[in-house]
């Protein structure tokens, strides 16, 4: 079964760039997407078809696909973007999601 | 606004069943593809099945095969899961959310409802 592979954990300063990344075999030959999830809360469509934000997302937040690898970037982020990232993609008719990352702002 | 809003979780014994709803609103219902997605208690988001949006097409995650159940009732805008036969590892929150289309993005969840298996 197909398999998406992200980092356990991120940590970035205030105002910083955050990458996360989700790695499975030819993911650039799909559409990843990407889903934040802060404590307590539902998941949230971050990112879609690997660079779409949805409206209400912040320009802070861009997607990238290429190859192996999709990646998820932060710019000047902010407290408020500490949460669990969580990358999916499609895969023969099924959803398969990303382990997730934990991002820490600190 | 969208609105997706879960109900039938509950605490139910090893081999027993139990039904989930989701109401949905705000939105042409039979425009979208509708799933189910279950997060276990500390871990990770995974995918249960989903259903066309004329329900003519169903899919299930391979360990839910045989045991779950979507439906939905367009007239009253509301999707299924039953579940059978549960065990304690499908103990989780379980999320409605809606489905752009086949292959597309999940664009809005539901705030879940807990299933807890034990006996």
């Amino acid at each position: 079964s197909y398999e998406l592979t992200q980092p356990p954990s991120v940590s970035v300063s205030p105002g910083q760039t955050a990458s996360i990344t989700c790695s499975g075999d030819k993911l650039g030959d799909k559409y990843a997407c990407w889903y934040q999830q802060r404590p307590g809360q539902s998941p949230l469509l971050v990112i879609y078809q690997d660079k779409k934000r949805p409206s209400g997302i912040p320009e802070r937040f861009s997607g990238s696909n290429s190859a192996n690898t999709a990646t998820l970037t932060i710019s000047g982020t902010q407290a408020m973007d500490e949460a669990d990232y969580f990358c999916q993609a499609w895969d023969s008719g099924t959803v398969v999601f990303g382990g997730g990352t934990k991002l820490t702002v600190l | 606004q969208v609105q997706l809003v879960e109900s039938g979780g509950g605490l139910v014994k090893p081999g027993g069943s139990l039904r989930l709803s989701c109401a949905a609103s705000g939105f042409t219902f039979t425009n979208y593809y509708m799933s189910w997605i279950r997060q276990a208690p500390g871990k990770g988001l995974e995918w249960v099945s989903h259903i066309s949006n004329r329900g003519s097409t169903t899919y299930y995650a391979e360990s839910m095969q045989g045991r779950f159940t979507i439906s939905r009732d367009n007239a009253k805008n509301s999707v299924y899961l039953q579940m059978n036969s549960l065990r304690a590892e499908d103990t989780a929150v379980y999320y409605c959310v809606r489905l752009v289309g086949a292959n597309a993005q999940l664009d809005y969840w539901g705030q879940g409802t807990l299933v807890t298996v034990s006996s």
